[in-house]
Protein backbone atom coordinates (compact mmCIF):
# COMPACT_ATOMS: atom_id res chain seq x y z
CA UNK A 1 0.00 0.00 0.00
CA UNK A 2 2.00 3.27 -1.39
CA UNK A 3 1.96 5.88 1.43
CA UNK A 4 1.79 9.48 0.50
CA UNK A 5 3.83 10.46 -2.48
CA UNK A 6 5.38 14.19 -3.42
CA UNK A 7 6.97 15.23 -6.03
CA UNK A 8 9.43 16.70 -7.55
CA UNK A 9 11.73 15.49 -4.36
CA UNK A 10 14.05 18.46 -5.04
CA UNK A 11 13.86 22.03 -6.35
CA UNK A 12 15.74 24.49 -7.28
CA UNK A 13 14.10 28.21 -8.21
CA UNK A 14 15.43 31.60 -8.73
CA UNK A 15 13.72 34.48 -6.80
CA UNK A 16 10.40 35.76 -8.69
CA UNK A 17 9.51 32.64 -10.01
CA UNK A 18 6.70 30.68 -9.66
CA UNK A 19 6.53 26.75 -8.44
CA UNK A 20 3.82 23.48 -7.94
CA UNK A 21 4.63 21.03 -5.95
CA UNK A 22 2.84 17.58 -5.88
CA UNK A 23 1.02 15.40 -3.48
CA UNK A 24 -1.18 11.71 -3.73
CA UNK A 25 -2.20 10.84 -0.67
CA UNK A 26 -1.91 7.63 1.03
CA UNK A 27 -5.08 5.14 -0.45
CA UNK A 28 -8.06 5.74 1.47
CA UNK A 29 -7.08 9.00 2.63
CA UNK A 30 -9.20 11.85 1.60
CA UNK A 31 -7.78 15.41 2.96
CA UNK A 32 -4.56 16.63 2.32
CA UNK A 33 -2.50 19.20 4.04
CA UNK A 34 0.60 21.42 3.45
CA UNK A 35 3.49 21.75 5.67
CA UNK A 36 6.84 24.15 5.45
CA UNK A 37 9.65 23.28 7.34
CA UNK A 38 12.40 25.22 7.68
CA UNK A 39 16.03 23.81 8.90
CA UNK A 40 15.51 22.74 12.84
CA UNK A 41 11.99 23.84 13.43
CA UNK A 42 8.83 21.97 13.44
CA UNK A 43 6.77 21.94 10.66
CA UNK A 44 4.30 24.88 9.73
CA UNK A 45 0.55 24.35 8.73
CA UNK A 46 0.18 25.91 5.44
CA UNK A 47 -3.73 25.03 4.38
CA UNK A 48 -5.52 21.67 4.39
CA UNK A 49 -7.40 20.51 1.74
CA UNK A 50 -11.04 18.55 1.88
CA UNK A 51 -13.75 17.60 -1.27
CA UNK A 52 -11.40 20.17 -3.28
CA UNK A 53 -12.16 23.32 -1.27
CA UNK A 54 -9.41 24.97 1.19
CA UNK A 55 -10.60 24.43 4.69
CA UNK A 56 -8.09 25.96 6.64
CA UNK A 57 -5.36 28.14 6.25
CA UNK A 58 -2.73 29.13 8.32
CA UNK A 59 -0.59 32.44 8.48
CA UNK A 60 0.93 32.52 4.86
CA UNK A 61 0.75 35.11 2.21
CA UNK A 62 -1.78 34.96 -0.59
CA UNK A 63 1.25 34.08 -2.84
CA UNK A 64 0.85 30.37 -1.33
CA UNK A 65 -2.18 28.80 -3.30
CA UNK A 66 -3.05 24.96 -3.47
CA UNK A 67 -5.77 22.74 -5.36
CA UNK A 68 -7.50 19.58 -4.83
CA UNK A 69 -8.13 17.46 -7.38
CA UNK A 70 -11.23 15.00 -7.32
CA UNK A 71 -9.16 12.08 -6.88
CA UNK A 72 -7.97 13.54 -3.28
CA UNK A 73 -4.42 14.44 -5.10
CA UNK A 74 -3.76 18.48 -4.65
CA UNK A 75 -0.75 21.14 -5.57
CA UNK A 76 0.85 23.82 -3.95
CA UNK A 77 1.56 27.02 -5.89
CA UNK A 78 4.04 29.61 -4.80
CA UNK A 79 4.58 32.64 -6.84
CA UNK A 80 7.10 35.16 -6.68
CA UNK A 81 9.63 32.91 -4.88
CA UNK A 82 11.24 34.68 -1.91
CA UNK A 83 14.74 33.65 -0.35
CA UNK A 84 13.03 33.09 2.93
CA UNK A 85 10.98 30.20 0.84
CA UNK A 86 13.20 27.88 0.46
CA UNK A 87 12.30 24.90 3.47
CA UNK A 88 11.10 21.50 2.91
CA UNK A 89 7.66 21.26 1.93
CA UNK A 90 5.55 18.71 3.27
CA UNK A 91 2.39 16.88 2.34
CA UNK A 92 0.47 15.08 4.81
CA UNK A 93 -3.22 12.99 3.97
CA UNK A 94 -5.70 11.72 7.05
CA UNK A 95 -8.66 10.43 6.99
CA UNK A 96 -11.27 12.50 8.81
CA UNK A 97 -10.43 13.56 12.25
CA UNK A 98 -8.98 12.29 15.01
CA UNK A 99 -6.68 9.75 12.70
CA UNK A 100 -3.42 11.26 12.66
CA UNK A 101 -1.53 11.85 9.54
CA UNK A 102 0.57 10.00 6.97
CA UNK A 103 3.61 12.40 5.21
CA UNK A 104 5.33 12.47 2.39
CA UNK A 105 8.65 12.49 2.34
CA UNK A 106 8.55 16.01 1.09
CA UNK A 107 10.07 18.55 -1.40
CA UNK A 108 13.32 20.22 -0.82
CA UNK A 109 12.80 23.91 -2.48
CA UNK A 110 15.82 25.81 -2.91
CA UNK A 111 15.36 29.79 -3.97
CA UNK A 112 18.64 30.99 -4.99
CA UNK B 1 0.30 29.88 20.19
CA UNK B 2 2.84 27.65 19.49
CA UNK B 3 3.08 24.74 22.24
CA UNK B 4 6.56 24.18 24.32
CA UNK B 5 8.08 21.32 24.69
CA UNK B 6 10.88 20.23 26.76
CA UNK B 7 13.51 19.25 27.10
CA UNK B 8 14.88 20.47 24.22
CA UNK B 9 17.18 17.66 23.75
CA UNK B 10 18.01 14.50 25.53
CA UNK B 11 21.01 11.90 25.45
CA UNK B 12 20.50 8.41 27.01
CA UNK B 13 22.18 4.66 26.99
CA UNK B 14 20.00 2.06 25.12
CA UNK B 15 18.00 0.69 27.85
CA UNK B 16 17.38 3.88 29.80
CA UNK B 17 13.89 6.01 29.92
CA UNK B 18 12.52 9.34 28.90
CA UNK B 19 9.87 11.77 29.29
CA UNK B 20 8.89 14.79 26.72
CA UNK B 21 6.84 17.09 27.61
CA UNK B 22 4.12 19.12 25.64
CA UNK B 23 2.76 22.38 27.49
CA UNK B 24 0.24 24.88 25.86
CA UNK B 25 -1.06 28.04 26.57
CA UNK B 26 -4.39 27.43 24.99
CA UNK B 27 -7.19 25.07 25.79
CA UNK B 28 -6.66 21.64 23.37
CA UNK B 29 -8.88 19.50 21.67
CA UNK B 30 -6.39 17.27 20.87
CA UNK B 31 -2.38 16.10 21.04
CA UNK B 32 -0.49 14.36 18.11
CA UNK B 33 2.57 12.96 18.41
CA UNK B 34 5.39 12.25 15.67
CA UNK B 35 8.66 11.28 15.44
CA UNK B 36 11.02 12.90 12.55
CA UNK B 37 14.53 10.93 11.91
CA UNK B 38 17.34 12.82 10.38
CA UNK B 39 16.28 13.66 6.51
CA UNK B 40 13.00 11.60 6.44
CA UNK B 41 9.03 12.38 6.77
CA UNK B 42 7.42 12.83 10.61
CA UNK B 43 6.15 9.37 11.51
CA UNK B 44 3.09 9.83 13.32
CA UNK B 45 2.88 8.11 16.96
CA UNK B 46 -0.33 8.56 18.76
CA UNK B 47 -3.20 11.10 19.27
CA UNK B 48 -4.97 12.08 22.14
CA UNK B 49 -8.41 13.21 22.69
CA UNK B 50 -9.38 15.99 25.32
CA UNK B 51 -10.94 14.38 27.80
CA UNK B 52 -7.85 13.02 29.45
CA UNK B 53 -6.38 10.09 28.02
CA UNK B 54 -3.30 7.96 28.51
CA UNK B 55 -2.24 5.88 25.32
CA UNK B 56 0.33 2.76 25.18
CA UNK B 57 1.89 1.63 21.77
CA UNK B 58 5.06 -1.18 22.79
CA UNK B 59 7.10 1.01 25.15
CA UNK B 60 6.08 4.39 23.83
CA UNK B 61 3.21 5.81 25.74
CA UNK B 62 1.63 9.38 26.41
CA UNK B 63 -0.87 11.08 28.71
CA UNK B 64 -2.79 14.11 28.33
CA UNK B 65 -3.95 16.17 31.40
CA UNK B 66 -6.47 18.63 29.60
CA UNK B 67 -7.24 20.88 32.94
CA UNK B 68 -3.23 21.46 32.46
CA UNK B 69 -3.36 21.58 28.74
CA UNK B 70 -0.25 19.32 29.05
CA UNK B 71 1.05 16.44 27.60
CA UNK B 72 3.87 13.70 28.10
CA UNK B 73 5.71 11.43 26.07
CA UNK B 74 6.88 8.19 27.94
CA UNK B 75 9.49 6.30 26.13
CA UNK B 76 10.56 2.89 27.99
CA UNK B 77 13.75 0.74 27.76
CA UNK B 78 14.79 2.88 24.77
CA UNK B 79 16.24 1.18 21.65
CA UNK B 80 18.54 2.65 19.06
CA UNK B 81 15.99 3.14 16.83
CA UNK B 82 13.72 5.68 18.75
CA UNK B 83 16.62 8.08 17.90
CA UNK B 84 15.02 11.29 16.13
CA UNK B 85 13.48 14.32 17.20
CA UNK B 86 9.94 14.04 18.99
CA UNK B 87 7.83 16.97 17.90
CA UNK B 88 4.10 17.32 20.07
CA UNK B 89 1.34 19.02 17.34
CA UNK B 90 -1.94 20.46 19.01
CA UNK B 91 -5.40 21.45 17.77
CA UNK B 92 -7.53 23.93 19.46
CA UNK B 93 -11.10 22.51 18.54
CA UNK B 94 -13.16 20.31 16.78
CA UNK B 95 -13.56 22.72 14.01
CA UNK B 96 -9.89 23.23 14.11
CA UNK B 97 -7.63 21.23 11.77
CA UNK B 98 -4.55 23.39 12.07
CA UNK B 99 -2.06 21.41 13.41
CA UNK B 100 0.43 23.81 16.02
CA UNK B 101 3.75 22.40 16.27
CA UNK B 102 5.90 21.83 18.91
CA UNK B 103 9.76 22.94 18.05
CA UNK B 104 10.61 19.41 18.82
CA UNK B 105 12.78 17.39 21.05
CA UNK B 106 15.87 15.61 20.01
CA UNK B 107 16.67 12.11 21.07
CA UNK B 108 19.90 10.30 21.07
CA UNK B 109 20.19 6.74 21.85
CA UNK B 110 23.75 5.45 22.52
CA UNK B 111 24.44 1.90 22.77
Amino acid sequence: DAGVTQSPTHLIKTRGQQVTLRCSPKSGHDTVSWYQQALGQGPQFIFQYYEEEERQRGNFPDRFSGHQFPNYSSELNVNALLLGDSALYLCASSFRKNYGYTFGSGTRLTVV
Amino acid sequence: QQPVQSPQAVILREGEDAVINCSSSKALYSVHWYRQKHGEAPVFLMILLKGGEQKGHDKISASFNEKKQQSSLYLTASQLSYSGTYFCGTENGDSNYQLIWGAGTKLIIKP
